[in-house]
């Protein structure tokens, strides 16, 4: 089944302390994403790449990281989350000029 | 400034009530309109893509279609489960970047 799995589903953490989301994908997909989501301000973008070792801003870049290592993974880095990231977080893949599949969300929450 | 804006932001049916949600945008060089569902906490799911004015697309209850600068989600006879977020993307020419709507939140009544 072609799928985006996203790991947790649940984060409750506290500011300052590393955490990782991870996101992985099996269609073989070239263009992956992360995304946050707030009320009223829609789908951000936070980060994408296109290909293994290519990745570049998107609109809310501040406070992350990412690596892309291999196709499938795309793990999302807060080196030292503060409260207002505190969000629901969607990654996604797909190929060019297609639809994106999304993982299932993380629920972020940073005290 | 490339945009894409969904309307309403918020819309409440009758069940059986038939109505139109609207995605205009001002990108120069689409590449692709695509609408999703989103039910509260998870994913959003595909729908639809269209490429071209002119286009339509048809899946149950729902029929989407796209002009030049807009695009329409219509709902016929929708139900209660049709209750969900409806988002819209527009994808550009030649790259991977894709601009979302926020989305208009549907709630249909039994």
């Amino acid at each position: 089944e072609a799928q985006v799995t996203q790991n947790p589903r649940y984060l409750i953490t506290v500011t300052g302390k590393k955490l990782t989301v991870t996101c992985s994908q099996n269609m073989n997909h070239e263009y992956m994403s992360w995304y946050r989501q707030d009320p009223g301000l829609g789908l951000r973008q936070i980060y994408y790449s296109m290909n293994v070792e290519v990745t570049d801003k998107g609109d809310v870049p501040e406070g992350y990281k990412v690596s892309r290592k291999e196709k499938r993974n795309f793990p999302l880095i807060l080196e030292s989350p503060s409260p207002n990231q505190t969000s629901l977080y969607f990654c996604a893949s797909r190929m060019l000029n297609t639809e994106a599949f999304f993982g299932q969300g993380t629920r972020l929450t940073v005290v | 400034e490339d945009q894409v804006t969904q309307s309403p932001e918020a819309l409440r049916l009758q069940e059986g009530e038939s109505s139109s949600l609207n995605c205009s945008y001002t990108v120069s060089g689409l590449r692709g309109l695509f609408w999703y569902r989103q039910d509260p906490g998870k994913g959003p799911e595909f729908l639809f893509t269209l490429y071209s004015a002119g286009e339509e697309k048809e899946k149950e209850r729902l029929k989407a279609t796209l002009t030049k600068k807009e695009s329409f989600l219509h709902i016929t006879a929708p139900k209660p489960e049709d209750s969900a977020t409806y988002l819209c993307a527009v994808g550009y020419s030649g790259t991977y970047k894709y601009i979302f709507g926020t989305g208009t939140r549907l709630k249909v009544l039994a």
